[in-house]
């Protein structure tokens, strides 16, 4: 079984440039998340989504856009990336959002911005 | 504000020892908890997920147990191996919230 399968593993970027990071998930789940962990924030939420078609922001949403057309697949784009940026970005998800379904992570893609 | 407390933030013990890895939030209205670990560079891995009715999960060495009252979880690790060498993570979602909280996590060092 693949799970969240996130690519790319390392990515450098200039100030100013765009990329998706891409995340897809082969368990039919419902829910899928996009986290940052930094040293010494842990992990912050981005952006979640409950569904194909339903996205909403989590914590530190700005700078970044997701969309859901399909149950797998959640892409996070940076639309013009900043240093502060720079970060390891975990894709997660679940079967369910609710009380009893664990979050499953994909490896999670390591990003520098210069 | 719904925070989850992770202390200490390193700890190193012999191999074949038994350990407590702690978690604290402030609000003990929550839907459950989860423990992870994460390994150098890899992403996180669950290891238990405690609904609010429950008061304990185990699994094989692993025994992690939920006191909503006082806002604390542990998660306890029997006779200890290097293989367990990790960053622990617990992670808690508080009702009304589509999302969890994380601690920073606690880096085990077991040493043979």
């Amino acid at each position: 079984n693949a799970g969240v399968t996130q690519t790319p593993k390392f990515q450098v970027l200039k100030t100013g440039q765009s990329m998706t990071l891409q995340c897809a998930q082969d368990m039919n789940h419902e829910y899928m998340s996009w986290y940052r962990q930094d040293p010494g924030m842990g992990l912050r939420l981005i952006h979640y989504s409950v569904g194909a078609g339903i996205t909403d922001q989590g914590e530190v949403p700005n700078g970044y856009n997701v969309s859901r057309s399909t149950t797998e697949d959640f892409p996070l784009r940076l639309l013009s990336a900043a240093p502060s940026q720079t970060s390891v970005y975990f894709c997660a998800s679940s079967y369910w959002e609710g009380v009893s379904s664990p979050l499953h992570f994909g490896n999670g893609t390591r990003l520098t911005v210069t | 504000k719904q925070e989850v407390t992770q202390i200490p933030a390193a700890l190193s013990v012999p191999e074949g020892e038994n350990l407590v890895l702690n978690c604290s939030f402030t609000d003990s209205a929550i839907y459950n908890l989860q423990w992870f670990r994460q390994d150098p560079g890899k992403g996180l891995t669950s290891l238990l997920l405690i609904q609010s009715s429950q008061r304990e999960q185990t699994s094989g060495r692993l025994n992690a147990s939920l006191d909503k009252s006082s806002g604390r979880s542990t998660l306890y690790i029997a006779a200890s191996q290097p293989g367990d060498s990790a960053t622990y993570l617990c992670a808690a979602q508080f009702q009304g919230a589509q999302k969890l909280v994380f601690g920073q996590g606690t880096r085990l060092t077991i040493n043979p």
